[in-house]
């Protein structure tokens, strides 16, 4: 099993929908959680933390289950320039401050007229 | 501004070279790492170091070596036994990983 699991998608939404990404995880003492985001050719940049109450950042929900190590990402109202990849991101470092991320596969989102 | 400076952008390696990418950041971060994404597929780690003169071997270390003689520097030069180094490089830098990451803008390396 791998230790980050994404469905890769592509997901194609028209502007204005809502749409939402899943993503698992199988390390049970993983600490930090985040949802990077990765346009065509260019380097991955920090979209959101994933906090265990769950957060919103404007049209974008991210939410985490510990339980059953589940993380999801929600993206209201659409925009064109929402087209990306959006990776699913978690800490191995089993509590420790360092350590490494580990990525997921990446979801590809494309939002069309 | 604080950040990290990947170069080259881009680079041409011919069969059997040594090349050295190059990764600077001034945001003051204890750790950095080097990754590295081929078309379609996500990161992975290739070496990562928490300190400086401390490094570790990531997941694909193989071909590789890195150096971390100043908190700043964390270059990463692929050798000749890296047999498929054509990708994109991406270094990045942590303060703690709970606060995520900081990438560079990548090197994308071909071999000629």
């Amino acid at each position: 099993r791998k230790e980050v699991e994404q469905d890769p998608g592509p997901f194609n939404v028209p502007e204005g929908a809502t749409v939402a990404f899943n993503c698992t995880y199988s390390n049970s003492a993983s600490q930090s959680f985040f949802w990077y985001r990765q346009d065509c050719r260019k380097e991955p940049k920090l979209l959101m933390s994933v906090y265990s109450s769950g957060n919103e950042d404007g049209r974008f929900t991210a939410q985490l289950n510990r339980a059953s190590q589940y993380i999801s990402l929600l993206i209201r109202d659409s925009k064109l320039s929402d087209s990306a990849t959006y990776l699913c991101v978690v800490n191995n470092a089993g509590g420790t401050s360092y350590g490494k991320l580990t990525f997921g596969q990446g979801t590809i989102l494309t939002v069309h007229p | 501004d604080g950040g990290i400076t990947q170069s080259p952008k881009y680079l041409f390696r011919k069969e059997g070279q040594n090349v050295t990418l190059s990764c600077e950041q001034n945001l003051n971060h204890d750790a950095m790492y080097w990754y590295r994404q081929d078309p379609g597929q996500g990161l992975r780690l290739i070496y990562y170091s928490q300190i400086v003169n401390d490094f570790q071997k990531g997941d694909i270390a193989e071909g590789y070596s890195v150096s971390r003689e100043k908190k700043e520097s964390f270059p990463l030069t692929v050798t000749s036994a890296q047999k498929n180094p054509t990708a994109f490089y991406l270094c990045a830098s942590s303060i703690r990983t709970s606060y995520g990451y900081t990438f560079g803008s990548g090197t994308r390396l071909t071999v000629v």
